[in-house]
């Protein structure tokens, strides 16, 4: 079993829906990162969270440390949102490795 | 523009050749790390630099290596390409986190695309 699991593999919804992309964890971690990676192949980091919500337009990403889970969502989804979302964790605060999920690729339909 | 630098961002090569993927930085960022990306599997990290001089091993380093002379450039080397070898590689680097609990986001090379023949 993959220390970080995302779900789902692949979403497909149309224009405007709200998105939710889940990102579970059996391991103790320091930090978790989500990233997104563009059609063409380019990685962007979106958020790093160690507890709580953060959020930056229509994206929101929330943690909860005790239930090792975090969720990313997407509000207002639009075609440009189109891209693999990926779930990464740091175990500790001394060791910068990051273990990565396979990534929840999301298609926006107009 | 300041950011992460990879080249090329193509290469083809035949089993047994050599070659040097180049990565740098201009944003002073103290760690810098090696990654490579397969269908079906997450990124899995190759090598990595918390600073000049010191360099240690990811989760897949076998056939790899790395230096970090400088602060800027952390190139990854391929002493005897082989098939397994095929994927994307990306470069990522962030300030170090110095131990105090800080969280910084990474910033990431364009990658490049490697076939090994």
């Amino acid at each position: 079993k993959n220390e970080v699991e995302q779900s789902p593999q692949n979403l497909t919804a149309q224009e405007g829906e709200f998105i939710t992309i889940n990102c579970s964890y059996s391991v103790g971690i320091s930090a978790l990162h989500w990233l997104q990676q563009h059609p063409g192949g380019g990685i962007v980091s979106l958020f790093m969270l160690s507890s709580g919500k953060k959020k930056h337009g229509r994206l929101i990403a929330t943690i909860n440390i005790q239930e090792k889970h975090s969720s990313l969502h997407i509000t207002a989804s639009h075609p440009r949102d189109s891209a693999v979302y990926i779930c990464a964790v740091r175990r500790n605060f001394g060791n910068e490795k990051l273990t990565f999920g396979t990534g929840t690729r999301l298609t926006i339909i107009p | 523009n300041a950011g992460v630098t990879q080249t090329p961002k193509f290469q083809v090569l035949k089993t047994g050749q050599s070659m040097t993927l180049q990565c740098a930085q201009d944003m002073n960022h103290e760690y810098m790390s090696w990654y490579r990306q397969d269908p079906g599997m997450g990124l899995r990290l190759i090598h990595y630099s918390v600073g000049a001089g010191i360099t240690d091993q990811g989760e897949v380093p076998n056939g790899y290596n790395v230096s970090r002379s400088t602060t800027e450039d952390f190139p990854l080397r391929l002493l005897s390409a082989a098939p397994s070898q095929t994927s994307v590689y990306f470069c990522a680097s962030k300030p170090s986190s110095g131990g105090w609990g800080r969280v910084y986001g990474y910033t990431f090379g364009s990658g490049t695309r490697l076939t090994v023949v």
